[in-house]
Parts: C-alpha cells; structure tokens; sequence
C-alpha cells in the first residue's frame, strides 16, 4: 500500500531555535498535503493544507510566519516550526492525498519537545 | 514497526444495509480513536475507546474494542447517503503519539 514517511521521528530542541519536519509520500504523486498537530489526549487538529506549488492555507488560528509550509515537489512537503518554545511541543502528523486515487494516507508523525 | 491494519479498503453498500470497519493489530492497541473523512474533507474525531471490550453507540453507529486490545471495530446499522466517506481508526500510543490505519472508504447507493 501506500507509505507516507516523516522525517525525523522524534526531536528535541532549545527553545529558539528552529525545526524543520518533512513529509514525503514514498510511492505516490500528491498534489495536497495536509499537516495535523495533535494535543496530548486529544483528537488530531489540522493546521494547514499544502498544496504542490502553491501557498499552503492555514486553518484559523494558526500563525503562518510560525508553522511554514513549503510544498515543493509532488512527493515532499516541509512543516518548519519557528521559534520553537515549549508550548509548540506536540505531536505532528502530515497525510498526503494520492493524485491517482484521491485516497488519503497518514504518515508515522513527529514528536517534537521543546526545552 | 507495530502497524494498525484496517480493513476492507473499500465497501459498497446498498441504502439500508449495514457497514462494518475493522482495524486489527498484532501488538496490544493503547487507546483507538475512530475519524470520519467526508469526501473532499478532513478527518472528524468520532470517538476514543480506551477499556478493553468497552463498546460505545452513536445513533447507527457502534464502536468496539476487543477484549484484549487488539482490534477494533466501526459498525454502522442501516446506512444512509451521509455515511459516505472513508473511516479511519488510529492507535494513540506512548500517550500522545498516533497510528493510523489506512482508511475504508464507504459508499452508499441510494
């Protein structure tokens, strides 16, 4: 079936500084992402939609100069964190949408702590 | 890794029939939330299943969780035209991380 990898797995950083997550579909063109960040014991919430050479749009309430999108190529869609501080730590999961099938797959997600 | 498996990929149903989703894993389940995808849409939270055996309605809709937290099903009783969409369950492990499975989608011919 189809796979949908996250890059990396799990990430620890010093408040500040900036993380970069990537998101790509291993056997499968996908013109839209979507990225999800999920709060502890809470179901998952979207926070933007990538689109393949476009501006990603983001859902109300996320800061797009924090959560960059950048969506450059069919197979890879890159979440950049900002700035990261501690209330940014969180579980993020992306999903890519197969251009043939219209079938949506998640990818394994990233566990990213703030310091 | 531990991967949830869903299965089927896809059904087909008349109106009316029923609709049986079932994720299955081969490592013990944590806590199973079960998504509706609408057709064009995002994933919606429908519900989280945390006890072993614990079965869970929503109007047509039940959820259960097996006894040794292993698999999970979503049951939908007499469907309807607004029950089209795909179903995902997800593994929330490690108490945040998530696992999905890979979606049935419904369809339902009136």
């Amino acid at each position: 079936g189809a796979v949908v990898s996250q890059h990396p797995s799990r990430v620890i950083c010093k408040s500040g500084t900036s993380v970069k997550i990537e998101c790509r579909s291993l056997d499968f063109q996908a013109t839209t992402m979507f990225w999800y960040r999920q709060f502890p014991k809470q179901s998952l919430m979207l926070m933007a939609t990538s689109n393949e050479g476009s501006k990603a749009t983001y859902e109300q309430g996320v800061e797009k100069d924090k959560f960059l999108i950048n969506h450059a190529s069919l197979t890879l869609s890159t979440l950049t964190v900002t700035s990261a501080h501690p209330e940014d730590s969180s579980f993020y999961i992306c999903s890519a949408r197969d251009q043939g099938t219209g079938r949506q797959f998640f990818g394994p997600g990233t566990r990213l702590t703030v310091l | 890794g531990q991967q949830v498996m869903q299965i089927p990929q896809y059904q087909h149903v008349q109106e009316g029939e029923d609709f049986t989703t079932y994720c299955n894993s081969s490592t013990t389940l944590s806590n199973i939330q079960w998504y509706k995808q609408r057709p064009g849409g995002h994933p919606v939270f429908l519900i989280q299943l945390v006890k072993s055996g614990e079965v869970k309605k929503q109007k047509r809709l039940t959820f259960q969780f097996g006894e040794a937290k292993k698999n999970s099903s979503l049951h939908i009783t007499a469907t309807q035209t607004t029950d089209v969409g795909t179903y995902f369950c997800a593994d929330l492990y490690n108490n945040n991380d998530m696992r999905f499975g890979a979606g049935t989608r419904l369809t339902v011919k009136p």
